[in-house]
């Protein structure tokens, strides 16, 4: 079965730092992976996706087969970025698709 | 923005009892998921609905039971609530295959 693991619950960096936020997974097929960001008050909303290979918001992500990892990066933390990251693996069946998420992790950024 | 609402925003349930969450999904999409989010837990999958039809089911009892409408809005009801019930839950719409889906608000369930 398919698993996502977001070691850390909590990550706390000063602002101007770099930032990587950890993500393993275990999947049989050719995964689709993404990460949610859920900011305070907020609804979850996509962040990004592995086939895209775009940056938003500063963030990037490589998915690594090898290590079976998708490791979000940003070069320098804002403050704006606080915020509950999940990451999430995608498996698609016919025409269901589900997603399975991370436990994840908050990321405090501090002056 | 997105369009994906659901109500109610907060309730409180007793043990044994039942409740319906409902969800209107983003305008155009006709595909409808339904996640649970316990506290300090990442989402977690209990079905989807696909022009009507559920297509695929997470690890739920079968107490866990889904509708989804013509206009592709859905409802979700749990019977004999037990405490660990007790969680957020989560409506997601999404259109074709492939395209973003997007989540609600959520609906805060405690059972008492």
């Amino acid at each position: 079965a398919q698993r996502v693991t977001q070691p850390e619950k909590l990550l706390s960096v000063f602002k101007g730092a770099p930032v990587e936020l950890k993500c393993n997974y275990s999947y049989s097929g050719s995964p689709e992976l993404f990460w949610y960001v859920q900011y305070s008050r907020q609804r979850l909303q996509l962040l990004l996706r592995h086939i895209s290979r775009e940056s938003i918001k500063g963030f990037t992500a490589d998915l690594n087969k090898g290590e079976t990892s998708f490791h979000l990066k940003k070069p320098f933390a804002q403050e704006e970025d606080s915020a509950m990251y999940y990451c999430a693996l995608s498996e698609t069946t016919g025409t269901a698709s589900k997603l399975t998420f991370g436990t994840g992790t908050r990321l405090q950024v501090t002056l | 923005e997105t369009g994906v609402t659901q109500s109610p925003t907060h309730l409180i349930k007793t043990r044994g009892q039942q409740v319906t969450l409902r969800c209107s999904s983003q305008s155009g999409h006709n595909t409808v998921s339904w996640y649970q989010q316990a506290l300090g837990q990442g989402p977690q999958f209990i079905f989807q609905y696909y022009r009507e039809e559920e297509n695929g089911r997470g690890n739920f009892p079968p107490r866990f039971s889904g509708l989804q409408f013509p206009n592709y809005s859905s409802e979700l009801n749990v019977n004999a609530l037990e405490l660990d019930d007790s969680a957020l839950y989560l409506c997601a719409s999404s259109g074709t295959y492939g395209n973003t889906i997007y989540f609600g608000e959520g609906s805060w369930l405690t059972v008492v």
